[in-house]
C-alpha cells in the first residue's frame, strides 16, 4: 500500500539555519503530497502541498518540490525562526482516495 | 472562518467504558475524516464520511463505530474503551471527497483511559 518515510528526529536547530527534512514515498500512480504542521497542544495545519510531479508548495518561507524520479517531497526553509518549533508530518493522498497516510512525523526545535 | 469543531477536547474514562466523541465540520463540507494519533505516533486513518455515507475505512477496530447525520455533523462511538485507545483523535473535514480537496483538520479530543 502507499505509504510515506520521513527523515527521523529529533532535529534541533540555531535561529537563522538551514532546515530540510527529508520525506520520500511510495504509492501507485500519481499521489498528491502534502506537509502538515502541528504546533504545540494544537491540530494539524496544513503547510503546503504539491499535486503533481514538478510542483512546488511553498508557505511561510517552507518549499517542498515534488520529485518523481526520486519518490522525494523535501522540506526546506532557509532561516527557521524559534516559532517554528513543532512537529512536522509528510502525508500523501492516493489519486483514488479519501484518506490521508502519514509519515512518522519530525520534531523540530529551533534555540535562539 | 470558522473551523472544524471537536468535543469534548478532553476524555478521561475507565477501561470498558463507552466514549463518544463529536465532529462538527466546517460549514459546506459534505466530508468528514477520522484519525486517530497515539503518543509519540503519526495519525492513522480511522474512517470516513462523504454525503453521509461512509467512504473509506482504515484501521478501525471492530469497537468503534462512527455515523455522518443529516447535518453533516459526525460522531465516533468507542465502546469496551482499552487501555491502547488512549490517544489524540482528529476530526478533518473537506469540501467533496475528491483527491485534491484540503482537508481541514480540528484541534482534536484527547481520549485518556485509566
Amino acid at each position: 500500500g502507499d505509504s510515506v518515510t520521513q527523515m527521523e528526529g529529533p532535529v534541533t536547530l540555531s535561529e537563522e539555519a538551514f532546515l530540510t527534512i527529508n520525506c520520500t514515498y511510495t504509492a501507485t500512480g500519481y499521489p498528491s503530497l502534502f506537509w502538515y504542521v502541528q504546533y504545540p497542544g494544537e491540530g494539524l495545519q496544513l503547510l503546503l502541498k504539491a499535486t503533481k510531479a514538478d510542483d512546488k508548495g511553498s508557505n511561510k518561507g517552507f518549499e517542498a518540490t515534488y520529485r518523481k524520479e526520486t519518490t522525494s517531497f523535501h522540506l526546506e526553509k532557509g532561516s527557521v525562526q524559534v516559532s517554528d518549533s513543532a512537529v512536522y508530518f509528510c502525508a500523501l493522498r492516493g489519486p483514488n482516495d479519501y484518506k490521508l497516510s502519514f509519515g512518522a512525523g519530525t520534531t523540530v526545535t529551533v534555540r535562539a | 472562518a470558522a473551523g472544524v469543531i471537536q468535543s469534548p477536547r478532553h476524555l478521561i474514562k475507565e477501561k470498558r467504558e463507552t466514549a463518544t466523541l463529536k465532529c462538527y465540520p466546517i460549514p459546506r463540507h459534505d466530508t468528514v475524516y477520522w484519525y486517530q494519533q497515539g503518543p509519540g505516533q503519526d495519525p492513522q486513518f480511522l474512517i470516513s464520511f462523504y454525503e453521509k455515507m461512509q467512504s473509506d475505512k482504515g484501521s478501525i477496530p471492530d469497537r468503534f463505530s462512527a455515523q455522518q447525520f443529516s447535518d453533516y455533523h459526525s460522531e465516533l462511538n468507542m465502546s469496551s474503551l482499552e487501555l491502547g485507545d488512549s490517544a489524540l483523535y482528529f476530526c478533518a473535514s473537506s469540501p467533496g471527497s475528491g483527491t485534491y480537496n484540503e482537508q481541514f483538520f480540528g484541534p482534536g479530543t484527547r481520549l485518556t483511559v485509566l
